[in-house]
């Protein structure tokens, strides 16, 4: 069974203050590993796809990182616009379409 | 833009009651899927469609039904809704060239309320 492990929950961060969401994952032969962020009320959004260990991708303050074994969202000085949930989720190789899996989220507060 | 409809933002129904939700797409996407999302448990997987009248049970499809008379609509079913139920529900679409980029599109969701 596929599993997505998402620490810590929640994050307070002060703005510049930099720092790193995990996402652990077990799956039978990885596909590829997104991230999403989610303001409060919405959907979710798609941020980034990593298909292979050593991959990188970055999007403004945003850098994801991908291993054998989990993922990191990295966040360099922070905004309060940044506030969000992160979500990671993770496809195997054996599932058809766009099916995915999700963690339960990074909740990430931002202040002034 | 990619754009996700769901017809109800907030819904409040009784134990035993029918409910429909509705999602509809503007891009002519081949795949839509009901996730529910709870607080703890993330986003979870209920059916998904690969193509009108197709449908495949996700990870929790107990007590839900799906319906995909057209390729832009895709309907959950609850035919007779518990408690257990109250949940925030998300739509999402993706095209076939989107198969193996993990981008859904989401709409707003549908918060559910059964008392």
């Amino acid at each position: 069974e596929d599993q997505v492990t998402q620490s810590p929950e929640a994050l307070r961060l002060q703005e510049g203050e930099s720092s790193s969401l995990n996402c652990s994952y077990t799956v039978s032969g990885l596909r590829g590993l997104f991230w999403y962020r989610q303001d409060p009320g919405k959907g979710p959004e798609f941020l980034f796809t990593l298909y292979s260990a050593g991959e990188e991708k970055e999007k403004e303050r945003l850098k994801a990182t991908l291993t054998k074994k989990e993922s990191f969202l990295h966040i360099t000085a922070p905004k309060p616009e940044d506030s969000a949930t992160y979500l990671c989720a993770v496809q195997a190789a054996e599932t058809s379409g766009s099916r995915l899996t999700f963690g339960e989220g990074t909740q990430l507060t931002v202040n002034p | 833009d990619v754009k996700v409809t769901q017809s109800s933002r907030y819904l409040v129904k009784r134990t035993g009651e029918k409910v429909f939700l509705e999602c509809v797409q503007d891009m002519d996407h081949e795949n839509m899927f009901w996730y529910r999302q709870d607080p703890g448990l993330g986003l979870r997987l209920i059916y998904f469609s690969y193509d009108v009248k197709m449908k495949e049970k996700g990870d929790i499809p107990e007590g839900y039904s799906v319906s995909r008379e057209k390729k832009e609509r895709f309907s959950l079913i609850l035919e007779s809704a518990s408690t257990n139920q109250t949940s925030m529900y998300l739509c999402a679409s993706s095209g076939m060239h989107q198969g193996f980029t993990g981008e859904l599109f989401f709409g707003e969701g549908s918060r559910l309320t059964v008392l």
